[in-house]
């Protein structure tokens, strides 16, 4: 059990250009998370998958964002046309389907965009 | 809805003193948890310690315990005997239980506790 990876841990991209990211859960986790943080603030909810559905999306994810997990297991996140407000850390999680699980965070993505 | 408070921005402390960091939550659930997680300069985000909603006794891991106060909807943390790698970001959080539903976190916005030497 290696953890959760993300990839890349940085990126710095123009405004205007798509990016993707990249999260592996540990393997025998089925729910998987992302979360945003910018300066100064908690983790806020993206979105959630339960193995390859996408059962969540929070309003935060505007129509530039997408993720999916094809096989219900990584999972990667685009941003298209990125805007300066997209700069933030992307953070990504894991738990096992059950109520009592605690949620397991990578180490994220730190995203500047210029 | 729900809501995470965490009032302190920052915090000094002296090295192998203890430290109580304060949170306070609203939330129309039943059944929640509360989590502390803690954040060093690295940014991954280190689970510390979980309280149900419906544990009578509050919840010790090691050094770390969670004054948990259903009444006045507070779950405090804990640090004893603090130590220099002890310096971080510190947030308080908070999910629904639920065997079929999205159990989202919703953190507060965070204490930076500075341990010195």
């Amino acid at each position: 059990d290696t953890g959760v990876s993300q990839d890349p841990r940085h990126k710095i991209t123009k405004r205007g250009q798509n990016v993707t990211f990249r999260c592996d859960p540990i393997s025998e986790h089925n729910r998987l998370y992302w979360y945003r943080q910018t300066l100064g603030q908690g983790p806020e909810f993206l979105t959630y998958f339960q193995n390859e559905a996408q059962l969540e999306k929070s309003r935060l994810l505007s129509d530039r964002f997408s993720a999916e997990r094809p096989k219900g297991s990584f999972s990667t996140l685009e941003i298209q046309r990125t805007e300066q407000g997209d700069s933030a850390m992307y953070l990504c999680a894991s738990s096992l389907p059950t109520s009592l699980s605690e949620q397991y965070f990578g180490p994220g993505t730190r995203l500047t965009v210029t | 809805a729900q809501k995470i408070t965490q009032t302190q921005p920052g915090m000094f402390v002296q090295e192998k003193e203890a430290v109580t960091l304060d949170c306070t939550y609203d939330t129309s659930d039943q059944s929640y948890g509360l989590f502390w997680y803690k954040q060093p300069s690295s940014g991954e985000m280190i689970f510390l310690i979980y309280q149900g909603s419906y544990d009578e006794q509050n919840a010790t891991e090691g050094r770390y315990s969670l004054n948990f106060q259903k009444a006045r909807k507070s779950a405090n943390l804990v640090i004893s005997a603090s130590q220099l790698g002890d310096s971080a970001m510190y947030f308080c959080a908070m999910r629904p239980i639920s065997n079929f539903g999205n159990e989202k976190l919703t953190f507060g916005t965070g204490t930076r506790l500075t341990i010195i030497p």
